[in-house]
């Protein structure tokens, strides 16, 4: 049984560029929460998308947009990027179904980690 | 809006016992706990529910105290793989994680 699965792995970019990451989440799963985590900080919540809307948004610029597509797979898009954007970015997905997430979380990827220069 | 936890850092003999706390300034509906290895995925533990109710880990167990909005996590006689980072996780409308416990577990 696949996890949730990231692409790509690694990523250099330059300040100012576009970047898009990529999420596929575990199987039977439709929602998917996107986090941004720093190096020695805990993962900090961007969006979350269910029914390929976003249904909640974190303390992020508009810089970070994001997309779900119907086979509940995710895209995070972030535009003219900052050197402090440098992290790891982390793809988590669970079942819309509230019951579900707090019976059994949410399932990680290993993430993307993005490095600017 | 983010737990906080504590200690940020804690270290270990193995067959020792160790306790991580977290706490909320909002009302939760439940509390997750996480571990992370270096360079790994966040690793789904244990979930508290209010009214009491446990789901998680054999020899990891966790209190969830509504009122206070509290959290603890137990880890007893601990072993190597238990090193790791710890975040607790609680849910209001969506998911926010503390910065997390270091945890390194010597032999």
């Amino acid at each position: 049984d696949a996890g949730v699965t990231q692409s790509p792995t690694h990523l250099i970019k330059t300040r100012g560029q576009q970047v898009t990451l990529r999420c596929s989440p575990k199987s039977g799963h439709d929602t998917v929460s996107w986090y941004q985590q720093a190096l020695g900080q805990g993962p900090q919540f961007i969006f979350q998308y269910y029914e390929e809307e976003e249904r909640q948004r974190g303390n992020f610029p508009d810089r970070f947009s994001g997309h779900q597509f119907p086979n509940y797979s995710s895209e995070l898009n972030v535009n003219a990027l900052l050197l402090g954007d440098s992290a790891l970015y982390l793809c988590a997905s669970s079942f819309g179904n509230r019951g579900f997430v707090r019976n059994y979380g949410y399932t990680f990827g290993s993430g993307t980690r993005l490095t600017v220069v | 809006q983010q737990p906080v936890q504590s200690p940020q850092a804690v270290i270990l003999r193995e067959g020792e016992d160790a306790v991580i706390n977290c706490s909320s300034s909002k009302a939760l509906y439940s509390v997750h706990w996480y571990r992370q290895k270096h360079g790994e995925a966040p690793v789904f533990l244990m979930i508290l529910l209010k009214g009491g109710e446990q789901k998680g880990h054999e020899k990891i167990s966790a209190s969830f105290n509504e009122k206070k909005q509290q959290s603890s996590l137990y880890l007893t006689a601990s072993q190597l793989s238990y090193s790791g980072t710890y975040f607790c996780g609680t849910e209001f409308d969506d998911m926010r994680f503390g910065a997390g416990t270091r945890l390194t577990v010597k032999p």
